[in-house]
């Protein structure tokens, strides 16, 4: 069984530019978590999206965006970046009688010069 | 609201020696805890979790974990530690029912040395 994939793996941007970053959950996982790990910070709650619905939301601001798709990967925009937006971006999935539990992918590591 | 508090960001311990990761939790109902860990330049990885079922909780790789509620504690432990080991572990507790209120710690880097 493939775990959950998250692309690219590393990437290098500039401030104001714009990243989406993808991701692919469990087979049969419902949900998907994003979270930001930035040096410092520990782990960050960001978003979570369930059958392609918005249900949750951490304190970001608007410029971090997403969606779901209709086979449930997704895809994380981050807006007008800024250096402090430099961080590990994991994804997690889960499905509803996971108890809980997350699954994660290996993250993204975004560097904004 | 729920959260953990992980005391000491970095821990060395020598190989064969025991491993103890502290974790205190904040909760007013009875939680979900987690410890997760996290190899350099991996993502996280599942250890064990504790669903209010039995207090002492097995993991992966040897890892155990107990539920003290007169203590809120949720130590991670295990007998023996190998060098594979070291890595960042992140205690974990969910708030309000759902995962999407994961609330982590601010982890512990263990440190395995010969």
């Amino acid at each position: 069984e493939a775990g959950v994939t998250q692309s690219p793996t590393h990437l290098i941007k500039t401030r104001g530019q714009q990243v989406t970053l993808r991701c692919s959950p469990i087979s049969g996982h419902t949900s998907v978590y994003w979270y930001q790990q930035a040096l410092g910070l520990g782990l960050q709650f960001l978003l979570w999206y369930d059958e392609g619905e918005e249900r949750n939301r951490g304190n970001f601001p608007p410029r971090f965006s997403g969606r779901q798709f209709p086979n449930y990967s997704s895809e994380l925009n981050v807006n007008a970046l800024e250096l402090e937006d430099s961080a590990l971006y994991l994804c997690a999935s889960s499905n509803p009688s996971g108890a809980n539990v997350l699954t994660f992918g290996a993250g993204s590591r975004l560097t904004v010069l | 609201a729920q959260s953990v508090t992980q005391l000491g960001s970095h821990v060395s311990v020598s190989e064969g020696a025991l491993v103890l990761l502290r974790c205190n939790y904040s909760s007013s109902v009875p939680p979900y805890l987690f410890w997760y860990v996290q190899y350099p330049n991996q993502g996280l990885q599942l250890l064990l979790k504790y669903t209010s079922a039995a207090t002492l909780v097995k993991g992966i790789n040897g890892f155990e974990a107990e539920f003290k509620k007169s203590e809120t504690s949720f130590h991670l432990t295990k007998p023996s530690a190998h060098m594979s080991d070291a890595a960042e572990y992140f205690c974990a507790v969910i708030r309000g029912g759902t995962a999407s209120k994961l609330t982590f710690g601010t982890g512990t880097r263990l440190q395995v040395t010969l």
